[in-house]
């Protein structure tokens, strides 16, 4: 079965840091590009980030760029997403997605980041 | 990059069928095929349910089909259920190679 499970959510300050992971398993993970995506309480969807599938390649929304860095480790089928100056409007749950040419087409279940002093 | 846009909700009575737009640009929509939808009931991740603008992934229900005209994408449920009440979200790749996402539809059955 293919699955993204996401991890390392959690509360912290404005300003603060926070590291996800997302372990794949079910298919070659390095075969595939993978999103962020976030959802923050009681709105819509929101691409955030992407990695192509050796890891050569990255893409940022705009409103993250210089503060979160997407990475994978291939060998441990592992895909990260570190997250500084974080702000109160980064509150939201983060889905980890398994990209396709052309759709996102397996979703994790989330985990829940919160930012407030 | 601004957000595609969706109508916030649309309904209709079981049996009947209800479509929903989702409107970009030229430097999305328009320009790929790489257009896809995604059923999201409340407290739960999304799933796909439509990509490359018309294609339905395994175990979809052929009640949901898509289209897309222009700058304009459309979902079109027929034979309404009461178990497709959700959000619904359209998708695309952009020309700056990131993707975006529409506002979302929620969808009430009646």
């Amino acid at each position: 079965e293919v699955q993204l499970v996401e991890s390392g959510g959690g509360s912290v300050q404005p300003g603060g840091s926070l590291r996800l992971s997302c372990a794949a398993s079910g298919f070659t993970f390095s075969s595939f590009y993978i999103h962020w995506v976030r959802q923050a309480p009681g709105k819509g969807l929101v691409w955030v980030s992407g990695i192509t599938g050796g890891g050569s390649s990255t893409n940022y929304a705009d409103f993250v760029k210089g503060r979160f860095t997407i990475s994978r480790d291939n060998a441990k089928s592992t895909l990260y997403l570190q997250m500084n100056s974080l702000r109160a409007e980064d509150t939201a749950v983060y889905y980890c997605v398994r990209g396709t040419y052309y759709a996102l087409d397996v979703w994790g279940q989330g985990t829940t980041v919160t930012v407030s002093s | 990059q601004s957000a595609l846009t969706q109508p916030p909700s649309v309904s209709g009575s079981p049996g009947q069928s209800v479509t929903m737009s989702c409107t970009g640009t030229s430097s999305d929509v328009g320009s790929y095929n790489r257009v896809s939808w995604y059923q999201q009931p409340p407290g739960t991740a999304p799933k796909l349910m439509i990509y490359e603008v018309y294609n339905r992934p395994s175990g979809v229900p052929d009640r949901f089909s898509g289209s897309k005209s222009d700058n304009t994408a459309s979902l079109t449920i027929s034979g309404l259920q009461a178990e497709d009440e959700a959000d619904y979200y359209c998708s695309s790749y952009t020309s700056s190679n990131t993707w975006v996402f529409g506002g979302g539809t929620k969808l009430t059955v009646l």
